[in-house]
């Protein structure tokens, strides 16, 4: 099955203890994508990939990093979390841009206290 | 730069009726894609409904249905016999860049649906 699967979906944690979101996709894609979804902003791009070892700023890129060492594997790494980052968090893949649909992992509930 | 807008961000309707949800949207790009998302209470993003900017034809899908106006730089969805399992927030978004795969999302619409 088609699938992005992100880890975990629900993770409360302190100000400035490391974390990592996983986000994995099983269907080749090049293209992948971290999101954040706040109340009245919609989904927000923070950082993207276009292929192994091509990565790139999105629209909200502070505090985040990235990486892109394998196809499939795109993890999202807050190294020193803070109460502003408590978000819901998407990954995303698709093969090309604009004449395929995105496919997204379930969502990461993050709090930061 | 790319925008979309939403300006409903709540919407009702009766069960069975038919509601239509508003969407404008910016680009530069000459040819771009329309996406409608729906997002139920498990927050999965579920792809409804695409538009291919350049397709004339209004897209359509059992009982989702666009309204694409290219000129107007609308694309409004419409739900018609409303079921309860629509209830949900639905997001408009556009492809932006042409070299990033980076989705342009509205604020979203909720949408609740009476019995």
């Amino acid at each position: 099955e088609a699938q992005v699967t992100q880890n975990p979906r629900y993770l409360i944690t302190v100000t400035g203890k490391k974390l990592t979101v996983t986000c994995s996709q099983n269907m080749n894609h090049e293209y992948m994508s971290w999101y954040r979804q706040d109340p009245g902003l919609g989904l927000r791009q923070i950082y993207y990939s276009m292929n192994v070892e091509v990565t790139d700023k999105g629209d909200v890129p502070e505090g985040y990093k990235v990486s892109r060492k394998e196809k499939r594997n795109f993890p999202l790494i807050l190294e020193s979390p803070s109460p502003n980052q408590t978000s819901l968090y998407f990954c995303a893949s698709s093969d090309r841009q604009g004449n395929t649909e995105a496919f997204f992992g379930q969502g990461t509930r993050l709090t930061v206290v | 730069a790319q925008t979309v807008t939403q300006s409903q961000p709540e919407m009702s309707v009766q069960e069975a009726e038919t509601v239509t949800l508003s969407c404008t949207y910016d680009t530069s790009e000459s040819d771009y894609y329309l996406f409608w998302y729906k997002q139920p209470p498990s927050r999965q993003m579920i792809l409804v409904i695409r538009q291919e900017a350049y397709k004339q034809q209004n897209a359509t899908e059992n009982r989702f249905s666009v309204n694409f106006q290219k000129a107007a730089k609308s694309f409004s969805l419409k739900i018609s016999d409303s079921q309860l399992g629509d209830a949900a927030m639905y997001f408009c978004a556009t492809f932006g860049s042409s070299n990033t795969g980076k989705l342009i999302f509205g604020q979203g619409t909720t949408l609740q649906v009476k019995p």
